[in-house]
């Protein structure tokens, strides 16, 4: 596609639901990151994909967070018994080459994640 | 204190001036991304810098690595410019962004 692709845009759901959030990065892009961003923060580092391998999740706020990149290519973001303290937007993001230092991000449009 | 640190957090302008927003950081860097973000909106890049200066239309970037210090500026600001502007650095030796808390800029008519 012709940029990174989120879905689903919002998400509703009630507090103790499952949610999976998708990202379709850009064809090709090896690195790929999921951030969350609380109103009126900028975002928080959440994990780090290079392909199909999880580098990074240290930034993930618990154990209900859970996220995968099965072929290298579509990201999953799943985060189990939803609290209220998880309402915010999550961004994806990717780059072309690995650590992403000479090739700029590419953003998501987000989903807004509310938890009532 | 927040390794990135952005200035002022908040602004509003008439149509037409100059605007400045500046960040600053206290890791060592081996790249800076001004982002910009609309309401309801993704992020778009703006700039990258390792060092100098780059200019878009009627935007420019500044970086100074030695001062930890870099620059946004908009010339001739217009309405459609209101956004946040996120200043995000690229840590050295990692693959980790680090982000600053956003510029609120309004412009108004």
């Amino acid at each position: 596609g012709a940029g990174v692709s989120q879905s689903p845009r919002y998400k509703v759901a009630k507090r103790g639901q499952d949610v999976a959030l998708r990202c379709d990065p850009i064809s090709g892009h090896v690195s790929l990151f999921w951030y969350q961003q609380a109103l009126g923060q900028g975002p928080e580092f959440l994990t780090y994909f290079q392909n199909e391998a999880q580098l990074d999740k240290s930034g993930l706020p618990s154990d209900r967070f859970f996220a995968e990149r099965p072929e290298g290519s579509v990201s999953t973001l799943k985060i189990q018994r939803t609290q209220q303290e998880d309402s915010a937007v999550y961004l994806c993001a990717s780059s072309l080459v690995w650590g992403a230092f000479n090739s700029p991000l590419h953003f998501g449009n987000g989903t807004r994640l509310t938890v009532t | 204190k927040n390794e990135v640190e952005q200035s002022p957090q908040n602004l509003t302008a008439q149509e037409g001036e100059f605007i400045t927003i500046n960040c600053s950081y206290s890791v060592g860097i081996s790249a800076l991304h001004w982002l910009q973000q609309h309401p309801g909106g993704g992020i778009v890049s703006l700039f990258m810098l390792s060092s100098g200066k780059k200019k878009h239309g009627r935007l420019i970037a500044t970086i100074n690595i030695q001062e930890k210090h870099s620059s946004l500026h908009i010339t001739a600001s217009h309405p459609r410019d209101s956004a946040v502007y996120i200043c995000a650095v690229y840590s050295s030796g990692t693959y980790k962004y680090i982000f600053g808390t956003g510029t609120r800029l309004k412009v108004l008519a």
